[in-house]
């Protein structure tokens, strides 16, 4: 069954350095979400695409971080600088444009120090 | 911003008990999904209610729509010690949204 890629899985930084993460949505799903996830809370939406144009970025803080889905496939979010605030899990989502149920990759859980 | 509240935040019962979360919009809600994440795990989607009144069953899951599309609820009958996790309700409010609000969720334990 086709899966979500996301990497890496963990990843420890220091606060004030630059951060990335790759998802590699399921082979044809055009919606591709990010989404962070603080420990006992629901994933919280940062930015939804639709191929390679962003819907929404609403609530992604455009100070630090930034979006891109280049040629509407895999995508990377980037934290730069990355703040104490900012350790979660980043979730990473995709779905067809005729279903509505999200795929969820496995996350990256960012711990910055 | 629409808001979707789940209650209880935990929930802890024996095995062989039911359980019952409970998810209420702010907002009239297009659908509602229902998602489980284990724990150390990623939410794993569980179903799509769309309709008014809307009851849906897997196995010993039940989940119900309520009439004006503000609430939903996911019950458990006879909880097992493999429904341990976190449940979360997502409301969707246009239809041709694609993004989803997610609730805090109801985190299950379930003692053997």
């Amino acid at each position: 069954e086709a899966e979500v890629a996301q990497s890496p899985r963990y990843k420890i930084t220091e606060k004030s350095q630059a951060v990335a993460f790759w998802c590699d949505p399921i082979s044809g799903h055009a919606t591709l979400y990010w989404y962070r996830q603080i420990l006992g809370q629901g994933p919280e939406l940062l930015v939804q695409f639709q191929d390679e144009s962003v819907v929404d970025d609403s609530q992604l803080p455009k100070d630090r971080f930034s979006a891109e889905r280049l040629k509407g496939v895999d995508s990377t979010l980037k934290i730069q600088p990355a703040e104490l605030g900012d350790s979660a899990m980043y979730l990473c989502a995709s779905t067809t444009t005729t279903r509505y149920e999200q795929y969820f990759g496995p996350g990256t859980r960012l711990t910055v120090t | 911003g629409q808001q979707v509240m789940q209650i209880p935040q935990y929930q802890h019962v024996q095995e062989g008990e039911d359980f019952t979360t409970y998810c209420n919009s702010s907002t009239t809600l297009s659908n509602i999904q229902w998602y489980k994440q284990r724990p150390g795990g990623h939410p794993v989607f569980l179903i799509q209610l769309v309709k008014s009144g809307e009851v849906k069953k897997q196995k010993r899951l039940t989940f119900q729509f309520g009439e004006a599309k503000k609430n939903s609820s996911l019950h458990i009958t006879a909880t097992q010690t493999t429904d341990v996790g976190t449940y979360f309700c997502a409301g969707r409010t246009g239809a041709g949204s694609y993004q989803l609000t997610f609730g805090k969720g109801t985190k299950l334990s379930v003692i053997p």
